[in-house]
């Protein structure tokens, strides 16, 4: 069974230029997250997806970043315009359905703002 | 709410000895809680996980964890330390729901 696919693996922009990483769930698995990690730190969820809804976005800075799931399956992470602040790594997760209490991770995402 | 806090952002043990990664917990509710291991450059691999069955967890690569309620802990132990065990470890907790919360992670260095 395929793991879930995130691309690009590293990319590296100047501030104020956009960005935007995508992720391919798990076959099958309705819910999926995308969380940031800093340096340092653990994992910190920005959204949650139930099928193409967008059901916890409350820590998501909305002034700048934003998230679709369109069909419900991959989904499009993105930053515009990104700021210094922003390098880190991005993770994307799916689980089967609400409730189910594991989470699968993809290899994430590292930004380099510049 | 939930909260998990590790002790001991590093960690260092010989090959072969006693791997003990702590990590306590806050919950106002039953909690599921998770260990996850990170090796660079990749994402989280699930190692085990409570969810209110035996206290005592086994995961894969020979670790496990005990659930202790009294003591809100959920200590990550390994008897015998191997160098592929350098990594990232950490701790996540969920009130039974799809939000986990994760500790700010140990990194453990296995020496020869």
């Amino acid at each position: 069974e395929a793991g879930v696919v995130q691309s690009p693996r590293y990319k590296i922009i100047e501030k104020k230029q956009p960005v935007a990483f995508w992720c391919n769930p798990i076959s099958g698995h309705n819910t999926l997250y995308w969380y940031l990690q800093n340096l340092g730190q653990g994992p910190e969820l920005l959204i949650r997806y139930e099928n193409e809804e967008a059901v916890d976005d409350s820590q998501l800075p909305k002034d700048r970043f934003s998230a679709e799931r369109l069909k419900g399956v991959d989904s499009t992470l993105k930053i515009q315009p990104a700021e210094l602040g922003d390098s880190a790594v991005y993770l994307c997760a799916s689980s089967p359905r609400t409730g189910y209490d594991e989470q699968f991770f993809g290899p994430g995402t590292r930004l380099t703002v510049l | 709410a939930q909260s998990v806090t590790q002790l001991g952002s590093h960690v260092s043990v010989s090959e072969g000895a006693l791997v003990l990664l702590r990590c306590n917990y806050s919950s106002s509710v039953p909690p599921y809680l998770f260990w996850y291991v990170q090796y660079p450059n990749q994402g989280l691999q699930l190692l085990l996980k409570y969810t209110s069955a035996a206290t005592l967890v086994k995961g894969i690569n020979g670790f496990e964890a005990e659930f202790k309620k009294s003591e809100t802990s959920f200590h990550l132990t390994k008897p015998s330390a191997h160098m592929s065990d350098a990594a990232e470890y950490f701790c996540a907790v969920t009130g039974g729901g799809n939000k986990l919360t994760f500790g700010t992670g140990t990194q453990l260095k296995v020496e020869l």
